[in-house]
């Protein structure tokens, strides 16, 4: 059964880079068929898509965040991470990461990390 | 940017049928997804393309597709499918979401 497992810290102080790591367990990640991504949750509210990669590289970002976010795939890990730079209160959430199908469909999530930015 | 729209809330009584919509521009020439989610738990996703439902869900979850508009219906409704339903479509390079809806089984 495949897994998937966020890390990082809990807590960020503002303007500084947030950092989440998602391990992806009971299958790799090299695979063909998929794309991995991170989604966010603020409290209370909605869905909202960050980024995905798929294992050879290729990327795709929310305009919105685009330029504060970077997603990469370690392979020989069977990881993927998220980095969040310049965060701001607005970015405390609950941190999804997901593998998604090849329609960019989320099938399988994480539990959750949530990260507070707070001084 | 693209946008999806969805009721902030439906109500049903138990038993009966409840239709929670999603509508976007041209929605109908996209995948539309919907997902379930409850209190402290991650989404699970309930329809995928429009109208397949994964292994392990309820055959009364099903999802159709008409113009711009995307509906999840469940069919004799039960009080376990009190939750949050999002859809979701990807636009281009984009992948959205509509903003939730709370479905109350009363």
């Amino acid at each position: 059964q495949l897994q998937l497992q966020e890390s990082g810290p809990g807590l960020v102080k503002p303007s500084e880079t947030l950092s989440l790591t998602c391990t992806v367990s009971g299958g790799t990640i090299s695979t063909t068929s998929y794309y991995w991504g991170w989604i966010r949750q603020p409290p209370g509210k909605g869905l909202e898509w960050i980024a995905s990669i798929y294992y050879g590289g290729n990327t795709y970002y929310n305009p919105s965040l685009k330029s504060r976010v970077t997603i990469s795939v370690d392979t020989s890990k069977n990881q993927f991470s998220l980095k969040l730079s310049s965060v701001t209160a607005a970015d405390t959430a609950v941190y999804y990461c997901v593998r998604l199908m090849s329609t960019m469909t989320p099938d399988y999530w994480g539990q959750g990390t949530l990260v507070t930015v707070s001084s | 940017s693209y946008e999806l729209t969805q009721p902030p809330s439906v109500s049903v009584s138990p038993g009966q049928t409840a239709s929670i919509t999603c509508s976007g521009d041209k929605l109908g020439d996209k995948y539309a997804c919907w997902f379930q989610q409850k209190p402290g738990q991650s989404p699970v996703l309930v329809i995928y393309q429009d109208f397949k439902r994964p292994s392990g869900i309820p055959e009364r979850f099903s999802g159709s597709t008409s113009g711009n508009t995307a509906t999840l219906t469940i069919s004799g409704t039960q009080a376990m499918d009190e939750a949050d339903y999002y859809c979701q479509a990807w636009d281009s390079t984009t992948a959205v979401f509509g903003g939730g809806t709370k479905l109350t089984v009363l």
